[in-house]
């Protein structure tokens, strides 16, 4: 079935540093891959998505691309901000439900 | 957009109570989802609408637990004779049929404790 791995947190940054947080995927047919992001108490926000392969999402300095070839979707950020502390959600879609990582929490230093 | 709300953010109850969660979603949204997710964990789909017809449950919700759409608007998600392991964020989300653009949105959470 399909299944979303994400790089186990938590994972600790000082603020400019370069992000990156793995995440790794299973899937039969062409799903839609996403990140969310989490704060504390809160829900889930919609971080960025892509819908194909080779395809760039990008939000807030954010990006991933979705490589077929290496089933990948890699979160990066070239420099990290104090309020980028959350935790991070791979995610695909299915038919109609989404099958999430388990998240990598980052924290970043001042 | 006002978004996704859900009621109560917070419930506390003793363990063999019933409690019920509702979710408003985004206004135009025809699908609608709900999930669970525990401490250091993903959300796990339980149970998805099309208008109000419910169309799959997942094997996570037990006889205990019973979700309705009745007017294709919002939704109550309730659970019987609740027990400590049901301690949990309950998610609802909700979208738009848009193959696959389909984006589901979030709504903040009811956070359930069972004592």
């Amino acid at each position: 079935g399909n299944s979303v791995t994400q790089m186990e947190g938590p994972v600790t940054l000082s603020e400019e540093a370069f992000l990156t947080i793995n995440c790794t995927y299973t899937a039969t047919g062409y799903p839609s891959l996403f990140w969310y992001v989490q704060y504390p108490g809160e829900g889930l926000q919609l971080l960025l998505k892509a819908t194909k392969a080779d395809d760039k999402g990008s939000n807030k300095g954010f990006e991933a691309t979705y490589r077929k070839e290496t089933t990948s979707f890699h979160l990066e950020k070239g420099s990290v901000q104090v309020s980028d502390s959350a935790v991070y959600f791979c995610a695909l879609s299915g038919t109609y439900k989404y099958i999430f990582g388990t998240g990598t929490r980052l924290k970043v230093l001042a | 957009d006002t978004g996704v709300s859900q009621n109560p953010r917070h419930k506390i109850t003793k363990r063999g109570q019933n409690v019920t969660f509702r979710c408003d979603p985004i206004s135009e949204h025809n699908r609608l989802y709900w999930y669970r997710q525990t401490l250091g964990q993903g959300p796990e789909f339980l149970t998805y609408f099309q208008n109000e017809a419910q169309l799959e449950k997942s094997r996570l919700l037990s006889d205990r637990f019973s979700a309705e759409r009745p007017k294709g608007s919002f939704s109550t998600l309730e659970i019987q004779r609740t027990e400590q392991g049901d301690s949990a964020m309950y998610l609802c989300a909700s979208s738009l049929d848009g193959g696959s653009q389909e984006t589901q949105y979030f709504g903040p959470g009811t956070r359930l404790l069972v004592l």
